[in-house]
C-alpha cells in the first residue's frame, strides 16, 4: 500500500516569496490533515478535511495560508507571502473517519526555510 | 485550553527500560496517542488509550490514567533503532476532537 505522498521535500525562498505543497493521502482516506512542525516542537493543526470540505482551520493564519482539496483526493497548501517564521516542516496526514479514534497516517513532509 | 507536559529529553541504555511520562489537561478528554518519530522523518502511530489501563504492543507498552491525566509509554529491551522523538497526543471535546501533540521527549539510547 502506498503511502502518504508529498512534494517538494525541501524548499527554500525569500521573506514575501509564495511557495506551494502538495499532498496526495492514501488512497480510501477521507480525512485529510496539514500541520506545521516547528524545530523543537509537536506537529500542530493548520487544517482538517473530509472529502473536500473543511472540518476544521481554526488555527489557519487565514490572512497568508490557503488550502484547497477540490476532488477530495490530493490537496495544496500555498504561504503567500512567507514570513521567516513560517520556517517549518508542513506534514500531511491522512486517516480513516472515525471518531473519536482514528490513526493518522502522515507523509515524509516538506522543509520550508524561509531567508 | 489544553496542555499537555513530557521531559524534553530521556536517556537509557541499550537493552534496558524505559518510561516516558505524558501529564495533561483539558476538558472532555477522549483519548491518549504516542507517536514516534525519528530525526528528519515522520511521525508514525504507536498506541491509543481511551480507558484506564495498560495496552501492550509487542516490546511498547501504553499505560493511562484518567482520573490523574496522567499516562505513560513504556519500551523494553531497547534497541539503537528506538533513538528517536515520542509524543503524546490527546483528543478532546474542547479541541473539537483534533489532536493537541506535546512538545515530545527525544529518546537517546547509549549502548
Amino acid at each position: 500500500e502506498a503511502g502518504v505522498a508529498q512534494s517538494p521535500r525541501y524548499k527554500i525562498i525569500e521573506k514575501r516569496q509564495s511557495v506551494a505543497f502538495w499532498c496526495n493521502p492514501i488512497s480510501g482516506h477521507a480525512t485529510l490533515y496539514w500541520y506545521q512542525q516547528i524545530l523543537g516542537q509537536g506537529p500542530k493543526l493548520l487544517i482538517q478535511f473530509q472529502n473536500n470540505g473543511v472540518v476544521d482551520d481554526s488555527q489557519l493564519p487565514k490572512d497568508r495560508f490557503s488550502a484547497e482539496r477540490l476532488k477530495g483526493v490530493d490537496s495544496t497548501l500555498k504561504i503567500q507571502p512567507a514570513k521567516l517564521e513560517d520556517s517549518a516542516v508542513y506534514l500531511c496526514a491522512s486517516s480513516f473517519p472515525s471518531v473519536p479514534f482514528n490513526e493518522q497516517f502522515f507523509g515524509p513532509g516538506t522543509r520550508l526555510t524561509v531567508l | 485550553g489544553q496542555s499537555l507536559e513530557q521531559p524534553s529529553e530521556v536517556t537509557a541504555v541499550e537493552g534496558a527500560i524505559v518510561q516516558i511520562n505524558c501529564t495533561y489537561q483539558t476538558s472532555g478528554f477522549y483519548g491518549l496517542s504516542w507517536y514516534q518519530q525519528h530525526d528528519g522523518g515522520a511521525p508514525t502511530f504507536l498506541s491509543y488509550n481511551a480507558l484506564d489501563g495498560l495496552e501492550e504492543t509487542g516490546r511498547f507498552s501504553s499505560f493511562l490514567s484518567r482520573s490523574d491525566s496522567y499516562g505513560y509509554l513504556l519500551l523494553q529491551e531497547l534497541q539503537m533503532k528506538d533513538s528517536a522523538s515520542y509524543f503524546c497526543a490527546v483528543r478532546s471535546w474542547d479541541s473539537n476532537y483534533q489532536l493537541i501533540w506535546g512538545a515530545g521527549t527525544k529518546l537517546i539510547i547509549k549502548p
